[in-house]
């Protein structure tokens, strides 16, 4: 399948721990910012968003925490499974800048 | 509920040829963006439509042509390809409205696009 990500900064974790992915973002006028998850082959997947007048908002698994003051986004994923491994975007609104992206594996 | 569909999958053009690439957007979605994917790389915006007409258009020359149809498919249409226009071309589909970008974009599956 397409391979995304060749150069990508890696986190590599152990099954069944917590993943945290961050996310540094360069407009201070967005307001709106949102989580993708690419599995090779595949387009961006929605996993979750987030408003600026909120901090934190929690999914399955999933949580997304935002700090203005240094316009940083992280995303949390609890349990890590090997289906979770995946290239993982931030992306802000004004002109839907996405991220350079994380690549996420698990190993057993 | 019917996702975003893109074709073709894959492609190969010649230097300074056209390619136009093809999106059916997912049902109930008024919104259609293009972005460009270099390997390695985050999806580039391209520009957006929304009720035909081009609402945003990011740092790509005037060759990056569009169109968005009453059905809300779309078409990427690039003239005198270039190598450096290799790349995974993405459709993604919303409900933003016109002087929106708040809401989240479903991708489709892309085009990969090769120039030799």
């Amino acid at each position: 399948g397409e391979s995304v990500g060749l150069h990508l900064p890696t986190l590599s974790v152990q099954e069944g721990d917590n993943s945290i992915i961050n996310c540094a973002y360069s407009n201070s006028a967005s307001d709106y910012f949102i989580w993708y998850k690419q599995e090779s082959g595949k387009g961006p997947q929605f996993i979750i968003d987030i408003r600026s007048n909120m901090d934190k908002r929690q999914g399955q698994r999933v949580t997304v925490l935002l700090n203005k003051t240094v316009k940083h986004l992280s995303l949390q994923i609890a349990a890590t499974q090997p289906g979770d491994s995946a290239v993982y975007f931030c992306a802000e609104n004004g002109k839907l800048i996405f991220g350079t992206g994380t690549r996420l594996q698990v190993f057993p | 509920e019917t996702g975003v569909t893109q074709s073709p999958t894959h492609l190969i053009k010649t230097r300074g040829q056209q390619v136009t690439l093809r999106c059916s957007s997912q049902s109930g979605h008024n919104t259609v963006s293009w972005y460009q994917q270099a390997l390695g790389q985050g999806p580039q915006f391209i520009f957006q439509y929304y009720r035909e007409e081009e609402n945003g258009r990011g740092n790509f020359p005037p060759r990056f042509s569009g169109l968005q149809f009453p059905n809300y498919s779309s078409e990427l249409n690039v003239n005198a390809l270039e190598l450096d226009d290799s790349a995974l071309y993405l459709c993604a589909s919303s409900r933003a409205g016109q002087s929106s970008y708040n809401s989240p974009l479903h991708f489709g599956n892309g085009t990969r696009l090769t120039v030799t």
